[in-house]
């Protein structure tokens, strides 16, 4: 099973801000199969980014993702209110797909 | 509209069974695999189980696998997951969502709004 890392835990950001979050994988991640999806309090998750750099259908351009192997970054470029919420990412290149632990990203 | 709904959750007692239903609307259900994922209270997501549109293929992460199993009606645009042998750390919400795998492996693009499975004596 493929284990993902998500860092930090929770970022502290002001709206207008960029924000970088991290998902290291213990093993090399085939083909980029690689997920972001974001989820509100209440709400199920919404894809975000697949291929790690590919935006779903709908995602504004602010988001992009970016990395391979075992190193895959979720950047947000200029923060938006409605864009604070937990963000997972997902590896689904495998017979058992595996989410990190998901990254909060909160109003500082 | 594509549209997921999932229903069948509820309160039973650990080692008591469940089934899980999810409908599915607005798109031709038989061409899409599918998955069950889950959250439990306050934590984060956790893949089940995989079934291909086909039926062939099927998935199952370790710690449902033997207890639970996915099935599908295409005829019926339905999708479901027998839970037995339940566990309080089976408590959680579960979600079906769409996998479009065609051209190869795919993240959920769509996802139900979920039901809660509460398992407690």
């Amino acid at each position: 099973e493929i284990v993902l890392t998500q860092s930090p835990g929770t970022l502290s950001l002001s709206p207008g801000e960029r924000g970088t979050l991290s998902c290291r994988a213990s093993q090399s991640i085939k083909n980029r199969y690689l997920a972001w999806y974001q989820q509100k309090p209440g709400q199920s998750p919404r894809l975000l980014i697949y291929g790690a750099s590919s935006r779903a259908t709908g995602v504004p351009d602010r988001f992009s993702g970016s990395g391979s192997g075992t190193d895959f970054t979720l950047t947000i470029s200029g923060l938006e209110p409605e864009d604070f919420a937990v963000y997972y990412c997902q590896q689904y290149g495998t017979s058992q797909d595996t989410f990190g632990q998901g990254t909060k990203v909160e109003i500082k | 509209e594509v549209q997921l709904v999932e229903s069948g959750g509820g309160l039973v007692q650990p080692g008591g069974s469940l089934r899980l239903s999810c409908a599915a609307s607005g798109f031709t259900f038989s061409r899409y695999s599918m998955n069950w994922v889950r959250q439990a209270p306050g934590k984060g997501l956790q893949w089940v189980s995989y079934m291909s549109s086909s039926s062939k293929i099927i998935y199952y992460a370790d710690s449902v696998k033997g207890r639970f199993t996915i099935s599908r009606d295409n005829a019926k645009n339905s999708l479901y997951l027998q839970m037995n042998s339940l566990r309080v750390e089976d408590t959680a919400v579960y979600y079906c969502a769409r996998i479009d795998d065609w051209s190869g492996p795919s993240p959920g693009e769509v996802w139900g709004q979920g039901t809660t499975v509460t398992v407690s004596s």
